[in-house]
């Protein structure tokens, strides 16, 4: 079955430490995304690609970095630049050269805790 | 620019009709969207409608935009508790041909027996 896999499902970072979250689509998506939710605050965007080896900063990128050297993956890292990282993520992926291109393919999130 | 805004809560009892609203501020919007998340999980699409459009109804989903207004509404006929969940409506602007997603900050909808 086609789909988006992030991994892990909750992460635990000590302060100070880099992380990185995986996201994985085998959808043949050429767009793929990273938001941030937090409670009350919806969905902030923080990098977006629209095609392999190029990306985008988005609303709050400070703090994080992304690559994309595969069209199947986006990893996140967040960085310890990252002042309060304690949050739920969400990878998401589109094919932008379809009709109805936004629609988005959402995976089922990695919940980070700084402890 | 862009902002999305949507109430934070809405309870509903069983069997009675739910009505979540969305203001936006960007004009250039090409679609809007509604998202359901349920606890835990990533979002999923649940429906859509393009900027030119007024109503779109879907089983016992019916949204309405007012685009003169930036106003967005999405309608469940029949609210079961399985329709307890967070939704966002989201717009779509398409600068140079790509896509980016500005959501809203989520409505939660309790449906109480």
């Amino acid at each position: 079955d086609g789909g988006i896999t992030q991994s892990p499902k909750y992460l635990f970072r000590k302060e100070g430490q880099n992380v990185t979250l995986s996201c994985e689509q085998n959808l043949n998506h050429d767009a793929m995304y990273w938001y941030r939710q937090d409670p009350g605050q919806g969905l902030r965007l923080i990098y977006y690609s629209q095609i392999v080896n190029d990306f985008q900063k988005g609303d709050i990128a400070e703090g994080y970095s992304v690559s994309r050297e595969k069209k199947e993956s986006f990893p996140l890292t967040v960085t310890s630049a990252q002042k309060n990282p304690t949050a739920f993520y969400l990878c998401a992926s589109s094919r932008p050269d379809r009709v109805l291109d936004t629609e988005a393919f959402f995976g089922q999130g990695t919940r980070l805790t700084v402890v | 620019g862009e902002d999305v805004e949507q109430s934070l809560f809405l309870s509903v009892r069983e069997g009675d009709s739910s009505v979540i609203n969305c203001t936006y501020t960007d004009s250039s919007s090409t679609y809007l969207y509604w998202y359901k998340q349920e606890p835990g999980a990533g979002l999923q699409l649940l429906t859509y409608i393009f900027s030119n459009m007024d109503m779109k109804q879907d089983q016992r989903l019916t949204v309405l935009l007012n685009k003169k207004d930036k106003h967005l509404s999405l309608r469940i006929a029949d609210t079961q508790t399985g329709d307890s969940a967070i939704y966002f409506c989201a717009e779509s602007i398409r600068p140079g041909g790509g896509n980016k997603l500005t959501f809203g900050t989520g409505t939660q909808l309790k449906v109480e027996l």
